[in-house]
Parts: structure tokens; sequence; C-alpha cells
């Protein structure tokens, strides 16, 4: 089985621009969910989705979006850029909601905001 | 409020030796923890996951112990190896405020194997 993909691995971008990540997960897997990792602040919870819906959210601002299409893919979205958005973004899925079932994370979308 | 805190937050150890890693954590209830590897600018890969019943579970030189009763647990690498060097990441499934379990994640161990 293909692991969880994401794209693009690397971008630069400016601030006040925005950009969209994609997810792929394991084939069969329905939840998704989205983190960010900064060096000072370890992984943070963006948000969950499974079965097109999002299930949990963490303590992010409105800026920070995401949806989940029909095949499981997901897409994280950020408006209005800040430098303090630079971060190493990745997503996991699990089979099941990610509170109960084994999550398997993606390689990462370095994200640098100048 | 639920907090999963790891000690130490550094550690330099040589080939060979063993270590053994800490987690504390005041999620409840409780449902699961994990404890995941992650090598530098790479996604964190899974090393055990342990529910309430398992006291200590292992993957190959990694061992994982849980006391749900004072909430700790343990990863013990036997025989250290150069590509151990990484962050380790304790990760507690609980506290629900509905439907769906959270994930509490500690800021993690970084461990480094020297020659």
């Amino acid at each position: 089985k293909a692991g969880v993909t994401q794209t693009p691995r690397y971008l630069i971008k400016t601030r006040g621009q925005q950009v969209t990540l994609s997810c792929s997960p394991i084939s069969g897997h329905r939840s998704v969910s989205w983190y960010q990792q900064t060096p000072g602040q370890g992984l943070q919870f963006l948000f969950e989705y499974f079965s097109e819906t999002q299930r949990n959210k963490g303590n992010f601002p409105g800026r920070f979006s995401g949806r989940q299409f029909s095949n499981s893919r997901s897409e994280m979205n950020v408006s209005t850029l800040e430098l303090g958005d630079s971060a190493l973004y990745l997503c996991a899925s699990s089979s099941g909601l990610a509170g109960v079932n084994e999550q398997f994370f993606g390689p990462g979308t370095r994200l640098t905001v100048l | 409020k639920n907090q999963v805190e790891q000690s130490p937050q550094s550690l330099i150890i040589l080939e060979g030796k063993n270590c053994t890693l800490q987690c504390n954590y005041t999620v409840s209830p409780f449902s699961n923890l994990r404890w995941y590897k992650q090598d530098t600018g790479r996604g964190p890969v899974s090393l055990t996951i342990m529910t309430f019943s398992e006291n200590t579970k292992s993957n190959g030189r990694y061992t994982a112990t849980l006391d749900a009763d004072t909430k700790q647990s343990s990863l013990h690498i036997t025989a250290s190896q150069l590509s151990d060097s990484a962050s380790y990441i304790c990760v507690v499934s609980g506290g629900n405020t509905g439907t769906a379990s959270k994930l509490t994640f500690g800021t993690g161990t970084r461990l480094q194997v020297t020659l």
C-alpha cells in the first residue's frame, strides 16, 4: 500500500498571499488530520476530517481552513499568510477516527513565508 | 487541562547504550497512548500504541510501558544505534469533549546517539 502523500513538499510564499496544501491518505483510510509543527511549539493540531465532515478542530484562527473530498483526499488552505505561519505542515490518515485508530503521517509540506 | 509532559527534553548517549524516555500525562478520560519517532524534517512514524489494559508493548529494540494508575509511560531503547537519533513524541488520546477523542501531544525528547 502506498503511504500518505503530501504536495507540494516545499513552498515559498510572501505575506498576505494564500496557500493550498494537499494530502492523499492511505487507500481505504477515511480520516485525515492536519498538524502544524514549529521548532518552538511542537506538533499543534489543526483539524480532523472524517467522511467529508470536520470532526475536531484545534485552536487556530479562521485563516486556516480545510476540506475533504469524497475520495478522502484533503486540502488545507491558509489565507492572508503571516510570517508566523512558516512551519512544517503534516497530515496523517487513519482508517477510523484518529483518537482511537493508529495514524500514519505523510512527509509534510515545508512552508516558508517571506 | 489535558497535558502531556516529556522528559528529558534532550539526551545524548553513546552507541550501544540503553536509554529510557519518560512521559507523564493528565489526560482524562484515557483512551490510548502512542509513541512516535520523528527524524528531522520528516513525518512521525508510529512505534507503539497502548490501551488502558496494556502494560508493556515492544517493537524491535523499542519497549513502551504504561502505568495508567500513575498516568506515566516510558519508552526504553535497547542497544542504541546511530539511526535512533531522532525526536520521540508521546501522544495521549482521550479527554473526550464530544464524540471524538482528542489527541494531546508532548513536545518530544530529542535523542542523539554518538560514537
